[in-house]
């Protein structure tokens, strides 16, 4: 079975672009979540999004946005990029609920230069 | 509001035990546990829901004191594999988003 696969894998963009980061899911998971881990630091929750709706959102500005396809694929959106967007940004699966535990992907390690 | 993990980082010898610390302010549903190796994605170990229970596979398991709002992972008779960095995602229930802790830096030497 395939796991969460992430594209591209490095970025590299100049302050003020715009860059886009894909994920697809494991089949059969409807949610994809977005993380932001900074050198050295933890997961920062970006973005939740199941059957298409975006679900729940974490404190980043207005810039980094997604969407869900109906293949339950995924994007994230940073507009405007700051030096500090620089980062790994991990997407994870998951079946809706409680109970079950995310899948991570490899992650795509963008570069603001 | 973040979860807190302690300690930060942990050195151990093979054979070794550990434990690692999870504490949120916030009424929690549930509790993960993930695993995350330099430069790799972060691996599930286990998820514990409210109730108290208490689980584990192979040497590595975990309990959830919901009264307390904490969560223990247990780390016994370490093996170099169990080298990398532990974080704990913590849950509110209500389909909220899964928020992690700062994690904890496993090092285990031969």
């Amino acid at each position: 079975e395939a796991g969460v696969t992430q594209s591209p894998t490095h970025l590299i963009k100049t302050r003020g672009q715009q860059a886009t980061l894909r994920c697809s899911p494991i089949s059969g998971h409807t949610s994809v979540y977005w993380y932001q881990q900074a050198l050295g630091l933890g997961l920062q929750f970006l973005l939740w999004y199941d059957e298409g709706e975006e679900r729940n959102r974490g404190n980043f500005p207005p810039r980094f946005s997604g969407r869900q396809f109906p293949n339950y694929s995924s994007e994230l959106n940073v507009n405007a990029l700051e030096l500090e967007d620089s980062a790994l940004y991990l997407c994870a699966s998951s079946l809706l609920g409680e109970t079950y535990g995310y899948t991570f992907g490899s992650g795509t390690r963008l570069t603001v230069v | 509001q973040q979860p807190v993990q302690s300690p930060q980082a942990v050195i151990l010898r093979e054979g070794e035990d550990a434990v690692i610390n999870c504490s949120s302010s916030k009424a929690l549903y549930s509790v993960h546990w993930y695993r995350q190796k330099h430069g790799e994605a972060p691996v599930f170990l286990m998820i514990l829901l409210k109730g108290g229970e208490q689980k584990g596979h192979d040497k590595i398991s975990a309990s959830f004191n919901e009264k307390k709002q904490q969560s223990s992972l247990y780390l016994t008779a370490s093996q170099l594999s169990y080298s990398g960095t532990y974080f704990c995602g913590t849950s509110s229930g209500g389909y909220n988003k899964l928020i992690f802790g700062a994690g904890t830096r496993l090092a285990v030497h031969p």
